[in-house]
């Protein structure tokens, strides 16, 4: 099957830097991906769609100034997430549809500010 | 707007039981519905999908799931759990071709052996 890889799988970073957080289609290209954030032991929550070649499409209460989406090629999107601070941190899960309309999901970027 | 819920925090079944793992959902046209697993610290595995044909609906690992419209379900099952199933099971729906899956908050199953 279809494969999504992000990149780095987890990352610490010190309050106030930025964090790229990478989501790539291996063997298939998407003009749509997704990207969610994860709570230890909630739900999914859908951040924004990321649009090849457009600006992304945010979520209510998502600010789109600290979570910078770039769609800059079929195959990858990058998610930064800028001046994080420690309530940023999180699972991060990007996914993609193929032509098929079947979602694959990244491994996700584990996210940890100090 | 799309909603689903997962109305158990948790599972508990003994192993080589049947388990059952709920889920109903609300969407304005006809559903996408599938089911998810997660193991800690890891990503998404898909389980099954449910478009349309057939109301029920085999996936991987031995696990099923009914789909019944008029009930607005789409409950996960299995014969007999192992205990390697223990995870967190997600059920998630689109109402649009190309548009993003929306989560249920997510039920923990634990498999007792």
């Amino acid at each position: 099957g279809a494969v999504v890889s992000q990149h780095p799988s987890w990352v610490i970073c010190k309050s106030g830097t930025s964090v790229k957080i990478e989501c790539r289609s291996l063997d298939f290209q998407a003009t749509t991906m997704f990207w969610y954030r994860q709570f230890p032991k909630q739900s999914l929550m859908l951040m924004a769609t990321s649009n090849e070649g457009s600006k992304a499409t945010y979520e209510q209460g998502v600010e789109k100034d600290k979570f910078l989406i770039n769609h800059a090629s079929l195959t990858l999107s990058t998610l930064t997430v800028t001046s994080a601070h420690p309530e940023d941190s999180s699972f991060y899960i990007c996914s993609a549809p193929n032509r098929d309309q079947e979602q694959f999901f990244g491994p996700g970027t584990r996210l940890t500010v100090l | 707007a799309q909603s689903v819920a997962q109305p158990e925090d948790q599972v508990n079944v003994a192993e080589g039981n049947p388990l059952t793992v709920k889920c109903t959902y609300s969407v304005s046209g006809n559903p996408y519905l599938f089911w998810y697993v997660q193991y800690p610290n890891r990503g998404l595995q898909f389980l099954l999908k449910y478009i349309t044909g057939d109301n029920l609906v085999k996936g991987s690992y031995g696990f099923e799931a009914e789909f019944n419209k008029s009930q607005t379900s789409f409950h996960l099952k299995k014969p007999s759990a192992l205990v390697s199933d223990s995870a967190l099971y997600f059920c998630a729906v689109r109402d649009m071709v190309g548009t993003a899956l929306i989560f249920g908050k997510g039920t923990t199953l634990s498999v007792s052996s």
